[in-house]
């Protein structure tokens, strides 16, 4: 079965500063998706970005991108210029392409902004 | 744009009440799904769905049941509920047969057993 790890429970950043997620997988498949969701004290899931694994290109969504190392079976997420507004929970999430669209969530990482 | 739409968006019951959490889309979406949310133990996979009459288990499926009936709806039923389902519940739809596709999320259902 997959799993997905991420093991830093909370982290904190000064605004304006750049902070970096850790995230990783275990999978025996070649072809998947890897995605990052925020959810902000609203509770909303929000999806901030997406990488398909078959692309060695990493995403990137304005200040939001990610280094994706396939072999290393890591996916972490850096945050630029960190505004207050980025202040949540953060969760990693890996799909398989065939089969049903179930999505394996890590423990998630609370990220702190300090104005 | 409604999306997934879940309710109530909070409940208290009592230990051995029943109850059901509401699930509706209105995106066309085949896959819906259920997942419970618990510090430190991110996001788990209840019960899931690949069309109408169609349901299957996922990681946690133990005291609740689903069905699906229709193509927009996807309801989660509490049999009897136990303090170890508190949580927050979402509900979740996406396509299934289109690549690359995002799953859209309902705004949660925090449920507290007493």
């Amino acid at each position: 079965a997959q799993t997905v790890t991420q093991s830093q429970p909370e982290m904190s950043v000064q605004e304006a500063e750049t902070v970096t997620l850790s995230c990783t997988y275990d999978t025996s498949e070649s072809d998947y998706y890897l995605f990052w969701y925020k959810q902000p004290p609203s509770r909303q899931m929000i999806l901030v970005i997406r990488q398909e694994a078959y692309k060695q290109q990493n995403a990137t969504e304005n200040r939001f991108s990610v280094n994706f190392q396939k072999a290393a079976k890591s996916f972490s997420l850096k945050i630029s210029d960190s505004q207050l507004g980025d202040a949540a929970m953060y969760f990693c999430a890996y799909r398989a392409i065939q089969g049903a669209q179930k999505l394996v969530f890590g423990q998630g990482t609370r990220l702190t902004i300090n104005p | 744009n409604a999306g997934v739409t879940q309710t109530p968006k909070f409940q208290v019951l009592k230990t051995g009440q029943s109850m059901t959490l509401q699930c509706a889309q209105d995106m066309n979406h085949e896959y819906m799904s259920w997942y419970r949310q618990d510090p430190g133990m991110g996001l788990r996979l209840i019960h899931y769905s690949v069309g109408a009459g169609i349901t299957d288990q996922g990681e946690v499926p133990n005291g609740y049941n689903v069905s699906r009936s229709t193509t927009e709806d996807f309801p989660l039923r509490l049999l009897s509920a136990a303090p170890s389902q508190t949580s927050v519940y979402f509900c979740a739809s996406s396509y299934l047969r289109r690549t690359n596709t995002e799953a859209f999320f309902g705004q949660g259902t925090r449920l507290t057993v007493v």
